[in-house]
């Protein structure tokens, strides 16, 4: 079966750092194309990341510098390192993988989500 | 930045209406790169229709999608009860990749 599971969310305290996996089965991370997407409480979806297969990076303007994505084959998973933290990056953070290579940004995979939460 | 604006913010039905949902760009987007998701309350978004007109694996033929350039519609043919949900409308042409602000389509 294919799926994701993300893990590592929490509370963490403003200019604090957090890791977030998300573990993957049934597909190989590394041959796809993989994303963070994001949803502040109530809000709507906001894009963060994206890792392509080819190990190509990029982000959203509002992480760009602070956040890093990477992924880990021996694990089959996918990482989001999210330093610098603000208020405004509260929010449930999924994972998703691109269709293929044609569709990189178009999601046919998530995970339940994990929520980061910063606040003092 | 490629701006997406959905309209109508809600829309009020019933089942077995027909929806229409529109999400409009602020530049040009090829149809390759136009998507349409579905969220219920406390579950993932659900990849509906990508390539602006393709359906997902797994996804009802009531489902459907067009539009080309700056503007799209999902169109729900017959609402079902599973249906009322928020839809988002995503663009992956550039980065950043954005998603439209969402419309709930709710029970009338």
């Amino acid at each position: 079966e294919v799926q994701l599971v993300e893990s590592g969310g929490g509370l963490i305290q403003p200019g604090g750092s957090l890791r977030l996996s998300c573990a993957a089965s049934g597909f190989t991370v590394s041959s796809n194309y993989m994303s963070w997407v994001r949803q502040a409480p109530g809000k709507g979806l906001e894009w963060v990341s994206v890792v392509y297969s080819g190990g190509s990076t990029y982000f959203a303007d509002s992480v760009k510098g602070r956040f890093t994505i990477s992924r880990d084959t021996s694990k089959n998973t996918l990482y989001l390192q999210m330093n610098s933290l603000r208020a405004e990056d509260t929010a449930l953070y999924y994972c998703a993988r691109g269709i293929n290579w044609n569709f990189v940004g178009a999601f046919d995979v998530w995970g339940q989500g994990t929520m980061v939460t910063v606040s003092s | 930045e490629i701006v997406l604006t959905q309209s109508p913010g809600t829309l009020s039905l019933s089942p077995g209406e027909r929806a229409t949902l529109s999400c409009r760009a602020s530049q040009s987007v090829s149809s390759n790169y136009l998507a349409w998701y579905q969220q219920k309350p406390g579950q993932a978004p659900r990849l509906l229709i990508y390539g602006a007109s393709s359906r997902a694996t797994g996804i009802p033929d009531r489902f459907s999608g067009s539009g080309s350039g700056t503007d799209f519609t999902l169109t729900i043919s017959r609402l079902e009860p599973e249906d009322f949900a928020v839809y988002y409308c995503q663009q992956y042409v550039s980065s950043p990749w954005t998603f439209g602000q969402g419309t709930k389509v709710e029970i009338k």
